[in-house]
C-alpha cells in the first residue's frame, strides 16, 4: 500500500493559470514534505519543502500547503508557465527517523501556450 | 559544482550478465541511496547508505547489491540481472534537508 500517493497522473493547464498537484498521505508520523520536478532524461530536482510546524510556504510563484489533519499537501503554481512542464513528485520523509524519503508515483504537469 | 554523477547513462545487456552501476558525490553527504523509477509507481527506494560501511535494504532490494567503501561512492551491483530490472535508476546523496539526484541510468536487460 502506498504511503505517499498522487492521484491525477497527470493534469494540464493553460498557461498564465493556476496549477494545483495534491498529495495525499497515510503515515500520520510523517513531518517533512518535500516537492521534486523532473524533466525527461534528468534527475528530479528539488522544488520546495515544508515542515509539520508550518501550514504553507512560498519560494516564488511556488507555494505549498499543508493540512495535517486531512493528511493532504499541496503545490501551487502561479502563474504557469510553459516551463513548468515536468513530472512533479511528492515525497514525504519522518526526521528523527533519518534521511529516507518515500515518493509518490508522481503527476504529469502540460502547460499549454 | 556540487553534482551526484552516475555512470553509464544508458545500458543495455543480456540476462545474468552481472554489472554495476557507479555513483558518486563530490558533497561530502554521508546519506546515499539508490531509487528505480517504474511507470505508475514514481521512485521506488532499493537500498540506502547512512555511512562509509553502513548499508540497509529499501523498499525494493531483491536482485541488487549495493557498497560503500568510502563515502563519496555508492556503486549499485546486479549480480545477475533479469528482465523484471529494466528500469530507470537514479542515485541520490544527501546532507539532511533533501536529496541531489543523478541524471539516471536507463537499463535494459534483454
Amino acid at each position: 500500500d502506498q504511503q505517499v500517493k498522487q492521484n491525477s497522473p497527470s493534469l494540464s493547464v493553460q498557461e498564465g493559470r493556476i496549477s494545483i498537484l495534491n498529495c495525499d498521505y497515510t503515515n500520520s508520523m510523517f513531518d517533512y514534505f518535500l516537492w521534486y520536478k523532473k524533466y525527461p532524461a534528468e534527475g528530479p530536482t528539488f522544488l520546495i519543502s515544508i515542515s509539520s510546524i508550518k501550514d504553507k510556504n512560498e519560494d516564488g510563484r511556488f507555494t505549498v500547503f499543508l493540512n495535517k489533519s486531512a493528511k493532504h499537501l499541496s503545490l501551487h503554481i502561479v502563474p504557469s508557465q510553459p516551463g513548468d512542464s515536468a513530472v512533479y513528485f511528492c515525497a514525504a520523509s519522518v526526521q528523527n527517523y533519518g534521511q529516507n524519503f518515500v515518493f509518490g508515483p508522481g503527476t504529469r504537469l502540460s502547460v499549454l501556450p | 559544482e556540487a553534482q551526484v554523477t552516475q555512470n553509464p547513462r544508458y545500458l543495455i545487456t543480456v540476462t545474468g550478465k552481472k554489472l554495476t552501476v557507479t555513483c558518486s558525490q563530490n558533497m561530502n553527504h554521508e546519506y546515499m541511496s539508490w531509487y528505480r523509477q517504474d511507470p505508475g509507481l514514481g521512485l521506488r527506494q532499493i537500498y540506502y547508505s547512512m555511512n562509509v560501511e553502513v548499508t540497509d535494504k529499501g523498499d525494493v532490494p531483491e536482485g541488487y547489491k549495493v557498497s560503500r567503501k568510502e563515502k563519496r561512492n555508492f556503486p549499485l551491483i546486479l549480480e545477475s540481472p533479469s528482465p523484471n530490472q529494466t528500469s530507470l535508476y537514479f542515485c541520490a546523496s544527501s546532507g539532511g534537508f533533501g536529496y541531489t539526484f543523478g541524471s539516471g541510468t536507463r537499463l535494459t536487460v534483454v
